[in-house]
């Protein structure tokens, strides 16, 4: 049980396109979702927090209007590219916690964004 | 601010060592700590998870310590393999409930 599907694995795009990546929680309901990224070689930082019916909460230094983050349903989080850069190139990781007393999050097999 | 260590950076071992890796945390508010591996270019497997109120988890040859009052945790490997080669992850749940992540320990394990 709990597992998170992201999609697409992987993308490469054109400098200056949007880029939509899908978080889904497959067998549970996560009104909490996490977006991370992850410079090669570097741990996870934080973006945002995701709240199902409400916005996002973007961690400091995070363009909320670059990344649009949108939890319209209790199984499904995505994350929206907007203008993408080179430097935007990364590996995008989501998870969806379980509102339960032990508060783990579970987490995707991650994106690999690539933008030429 | 948590902020959370890993201690080394990277670790090369023979195979059939035991090892250990350290992870360190300056605020002991947390509701749990995680342990998670993982492997080049991918995502992230979940390895152990300590409660606040626990001292210790186990799994197969990996089992996890923690001492809230000191910030610290271990992982301990026992009779390393060469398959255990992955970086090595360690997150703190903060008392916002987000993790809050080591930078990680690289492992190595030479055949």
């Amino acid at each position: 049980g709990a597992v998170v599907s992201q999609h697409p694995s992987r993308v490469i795009c054109k400098s200056g396109t949007s880029v939509k990546i899908e978080c889904r929680s497959l067998d549970f309901q996560a009104t909490t979702m996490f977006w991370y990224r992850q410079f090669p070689k570097q741990s996870l930082m934080l973006m945002a927090t995701s709240n199902e019916g409400s916005k996002a909460t973007y961690e400091q230094g995070v363009e909320k209007d670059k990344f649009l983050i949108n939890h319209a349903s209790l199984t499904l989080s995505t994350l929206t590219v907007t203008s993408a850069h080179p430097e935007d190139s990364s590996f995008y990781i989501c998870s969806a916690r379980v509102q339960r007393g032990d508060y783990e999050q579970y987490f995707g097999p991650g994106t690999r964004l690539t933008v030429t | 601010k948590q902020e959370v260590t890993q201690i080394p950076a990277a670790l090369s071992v023979p195979e059939g060592e035991n090892l250990v890796l350290n992870c360190s945390f300056t605020d002991s508010a947390i509701y749990n700590l995680q342990w998670f591996r993982q492997d080049p270019g991918k995502g992230l497997t979940s390895l152990l998870l300590i409660q606040s109120s626990q001292r210790e988890q186990t799994s197969g040859r990996l089992n996890a310590s923690l001492d809230k009052s000191s910030g610290r945790s271990t992982l301990y490997i026992a009779a390393s393999q060469p398959g255990d080669s992955a970086t090595y992850l360690c997150a703190v749940t903060n008392s916002n409930y987000q993790l809050i992540w080591g930078a990680g320990t690289k492992l190595i394990i030479k055949p």
